[in-house]
């Protein structure tokens, strides 16, 4: 199956600081979503990205699905920016791979005053 | 508009108990899942219903049942419930359209079995 690898796993930051997010996937996929998991495990859309960049606030993400990998960026961090960042890679193909999203391990934000 | 909703948000179970964790989605998605996620790790997929009338295993079936009861609604059930099971539980929906797949959570029901 697809390997999704996160980076870096741990990331401590003042509030201010701009930051940037890796995930790195093993396989083509045509569908990729990053999540914000907050402080109260509520797992919060940040972006649905399968290619491209968007960007949302002070928040972007760009993927270029050709490498294999897909970008976070997140500037002006606030502490309310703290939680867990999951990213996660799917295809909609036939089989035991419908629908299916595979997540990484997560990137841990502790973002202080 | 509620979109995905989860019940019940805790529970603590003995071991061998059985139990059934409900979802229900209000944004006419036709796919609905059941994830698991245990502490430092990502979420994994248990089941999953692509469309009303079909379920599937995931990566981790095993010790789980479900129910896909009509378009909106998806259940899980776990028959004889083990201290492995105790974990957090989310259910997502999405409208699988084409190679679109953007999936959308609910706020979780945290598992505790003794």
């Amino acid at each position: 199956g697809i390997q999704v690898e996160q980076s870096p796993p741990d990331l401590i930051l003042q509030e201010g600081a701009n930051s940037t997010l890796r995930c790195n996937f093993s396989d083509s996929v045509n569908n990729l979503q990053w999540f914000h998991q907050n402080p109260w495990g509520q797992l919060i859309n940040l972006f649905y990205i399968p290619s491209g960049t968007k960007q949302n606030g002070r928040l972007s993400a760009t993927t270029v699905a050709t490498e294999r990998y897909s970008l976070l960026y997140i500037s002006s961090s606030q502490t309310t920016d703290s939680g867990v960042y999951f990213c996660a890679v799917g295809t909609s193909g036939g089989g035991t791979s419908y629908g299916k999203l595979t997540f990484g391990q997560g990137t841990i934000l502790t973002v202080h005053p | 508009n509620a979109g995905v909703t989860q019940t019940p948000k805790f529970q603590v179970l003995k071991t061998g108990q059985s139990m059934t964790l409900q979802c229900a989605q209000d944004m006419n998605h036709n796919s609905m899942y059941w994830y698991r996620q245990d502490p430092g790790m990502g979420l994994r997929l248990i089941y999953y219903s692509a469309s009303e009338g079909t379920t599937d295993k995931g990566e981790v079936p095993n010790g789980y049942n479900v129910s896909r009861l009509n378009k909106r609604e998806f259940s899980l059930r776990l028959e004889s419930a083990a201290p492995s099971q105790t974990s957090v539980y989310f259910c997502a929906s999405s409208q699988l359209a084409g190679s679109r797949n953007e999936q959308f959570f609910g706020p979780g029901t945290r598992l505790t079995v003794l």
